[in-house]
């Protein structure tokens, strides 16, 4: 299997606080993974490629100071929306890869942020 | 640079009828991975099939098949006799196979598909 986990689920906060996101990668080990935006009837936006042990890879438009990205281990990357604004309300999902098939991401289900 | 293109943004038919999602896509790259993904309501990406690009050879999974025509730079795909089950958003992506790469996704727009009974 690729199992793929995300947590939390679903986050209110107030604005100016800071949000954890954990995604893990269940039954197979990730030296990849990344982080996903997507806002209502849209596609997804990629915002970084996480490397285990070494710096995210953001996208152009994407801030590296606000969104966080540490990939501590093989099955685990976690994405920090620093001092959140309601701007940031989205919904932010992760992917894994897997080495086989190969290039294929594997995506967790998603956590819904909604910053007041 | 890649581009995927799904023209068809929303797709309406009644249970047991049969439904293409078309795909298009664009790459320099003479090697990439081509990819479905279904997303239903709940919001999570499932994946349904990857197909390398020197391999022409449709697919069939069930209900489920899918066209490759490298000519055409299409990769569509067809659910025959279909379910409400099946009413979801279904992306199409693109991938670069080289080595070394992240193999970063490029995704199309999406085509919302909606079964009635």
């Amino acid at each position: 299997g690729a199992v793929v986990s995300q947590h939390p689920s679903r986050v209110i906060c107030k604005s100016g606080t800071s949000v954890k996101i954990e995604c893990r990668s269940l039954d197979f080990q990730a030296t990849t993974m990344f982080w996903y935006r997507q806002f209502p009837k849209q596609s997804l936006m990629l915002m970084a490629t996480s490397n285990e042990g070494s710096k995210a890879t953001y996208e152009q438009g994407v801030e590296k100071d606000k969104f966080l990205i540490n990939h501590a281990s093989l099955t685990l990357s976690t994405l920090t929306v620093t001092s959140a604004h309601p701007e940031d309300s989205s919904f932010y999902i992760c992917s894994a890869r897997k080495t086989e098939p190969r290039g294929t991401q594997y995506f967790g289900p998603g956590t819904r942020l909604l910053v007041l | 640079a890649q581009k995927v293109t799904q023209a068809q943004t929303e797709i309406s038919v009644v249970e047991k009828e049969d439904v293409t999602l078309d795909c298009v896509y664009e790459t320099r790259d003479t090697t990439y991975y081509l990819f479905w993904y279904k997303q239903p309501p709940s919001g999570e990406l499932v994946f349904l099939i990857r197909r390398n690009s020197f391999d022409e050879q449709n697919e069939i999974s069930g209900r489920y098949s899918w066209n490759f025509q490298k000519s055409t730079s299409s990769f569509n795909f067809t659910i025959t006799a279909s379910q409400v089950v099946d009413s979801a958003v279904y992306f199409c992506a693109l991938s670069e196979r080289k080595i070394g790469t992240a193999s970063k996704l490029t995704f199309g727009t999406g085509t919302r598909l909606q079964v009635t009974l």
